[in-house]
């Protein structure tokens, strides 16, 4: 399968304190996309960070892209109760055929305790 | 605040039975995407369209599902006959520029087929 592994499958911490979630692929990429969701909501687009980048950063996101590794991870900081959501990564592999798709991992479940 | 519309927000049918689910996309954006999403197969592509055209329905069971844009405001996702496995939560999105860019998800319909 080509699609992004997100680990880990689950993560519980405390408000205040930093979350880590971290993606895998296997395939060269175009880019790398983070996505949010909400329990019973669609998915919310939070950061893209192209292959040729390392870093970006959005508030209190920060995303890393290591592409010799294949993996990105991505770091929410000063996490609150509000960021209780699903998390994944989704990866375009840039298709030959002039057109490219998103494949999505299965997610990183984050709770976030007040 | 524009954002992607999908109707119905919850079905639930008999087997056998048709289903139509709908999205209007942004306006202005001229891909649309079709998902489909389960706690076992995650966040699968059914469908892809490009300024109204299919560009990609490789995802899609083909002797039982149908999507089409009859116009740049309507997308359809139809179900003939639709069985048990069907049960999902189908998305739609829609982008500028595929899966190149972000994509922004509508609230899903929910499909339970009995």
């Amino acid at each position: 399968s080509q699609q992004g592994e997100e680990d880990p499958q689950a993560l519980s911490i405390q408000e205040g304190e930093n979350a880590t979630m971290n993606c895998s692929y296997k395939t060269s990429i175009n880019n790398l996309q983070w996505y949010r969701q909400n329990s019973g909501r669609g998915l919310v687009h939070l950061i893209l960070i192209r292959s040729n980048e390392r870093e970006k950063h959005s508030g209190r996101l920060r995303v890393t892209l290591d592409t010799s590794k294949k993996s990105s991870s991505l770091l929410i900081t000063a996490s609150r109760a509000a960021d209780t959501a699903s998390y994944f990564c989704a990866t375009d592999f840039g298709m030959n055929s002039g057109y490219s798709t998103l494949t999505f991992g299965k997610g990183t479940m984050l709770l976030v305790s007040p | 605040d524009a954002r992607v519309t999908q109707t119905p927000r919850h079905k639930v049918t008999e087997m056998g039975q048709e289903v139509t689910m709908r999205c209007q996309p942004i306006l202005g954006h001229n891909t649309v995407f079709w998902y489909r999403q389960t706690m076992m197969q995650g966040l699968e592509l059914l469908a892809y369209f490009r300024n109204r055209a299919p560009l990609d329905d490789s995802g899609m069971p083909k002797d039982r599902f149908s999507a089409e844009m009859p116009d740049a405001t309507l997308a359809t996702l139809k179900i003939q006959p639709s069985e048990p496995r069907d049960s999902a939560v189908y998305f739609c999105a829609s982008g500028l520029i595929g899966g190149a860019g972000p994509q922004y998800f509508g609230p899903g319909t929910r499909l339970t087929v009995l």
